[in-house]
């Protein structure tokens, strides 16, 4: 089975445009989270949706956005991009619930680069 | 606040040798908790989890770690390094319940010399 899959797999945009970052769960699972991880530093939650809802925001300004669609799949959305968006942008998905002790997978992530 | 902390930024260990990797939490509870393994431009692999019961935990490839509840730890351990051991190393707290995600501690990355 796929594991989780996120496109693109890097990606370089300016100061000011918006991007938009696609992950696809394992099959089954229902609970996407967004993680970003800026070098040299541990992943730091952003989103996680479950069933379609958001379930958590983490301590992001309002530029970030995402949704989780019937199929599961989900989008992350940041806007009036900041050279400090610069960094790897991790989904992970989880089959059950919203629960830590549900086992979260994680895809190779999206490197964004902001000149 | 929950917080984790990994002291050691980036260690050195010849092929063979142990390997013990530092983590300590702080949290108001008891948290679940969790060693995830990063190899260069991919994503985080869990190596092991820790809920309750037993506080030594065995882990995949060879890895294992101890919770100690008096000093807030939950040191990974490996008795014999391979040289595809060297990785990003996280140590990461979640809630025993409700949603709020995990925390990761900033990582110790781990060199292998032959």
């Amino acid at each position: 089975d796929a594991g989780v899959t996120q496109s693109p797999t890097h990606l370089i945009k300016t100061r000011g445009q918006h991007v938009t970052l696609r992950c696809s769960p394992i099959s089954g699972h229902k609970s996407v989270s967004w993680y970003q991880q800026v070098l040299g530093q541990g992943p730091q939650f952003i989103f996680q949706y479950y069933e379609k809802e958001e379930r958590g925001r983490g301590n992001f300004p309002d530029r970030f956005s995402a949704r989780q669609f019937p199929n599961y799949s989900s989008e992350l959305n940041v806007n009036a991009l900041l050279l400090g968006d610069s960094a790897l942008y991790l989904c992970a998905s989880s089959l059950e619930g919203t629960a830590s002790n549900q086992p979260q997978h994680f895809g190779d992530g999206t490197r964004l680069s902001i000149l | 606040a929950q917080s984790v902390t990994q002291p050691d930024i980036h260690i050195t260990v010849s092929e063979g040798a142990s390997l013990e990797l530092r983590c300590n939490y702080s949290y108001g509870a008891t948290p679940y908790l969790f060693w995830y393994v990063q190899s260069p431009g991919q994503g985080l692999q869990l190596l092991l989890k820790y809920f309750s019961g037993d506080t030594l935990v065995q882990g995949i490839k060879g890895f294992e770690a101890e919770f100690k509840r008096s000093q807030s730890s939950f040191n990974l351990r490996k008795p014999s390094v391979h040289w595809s051991d060297a990785a990003e190393y996280f140590c990461a707290v979640g809630p025993p319940s409700g949603n709020t995600p995990l925390v990761f501690g900033k990582g110790t990355r781990l060199s292998v010399i032959a």
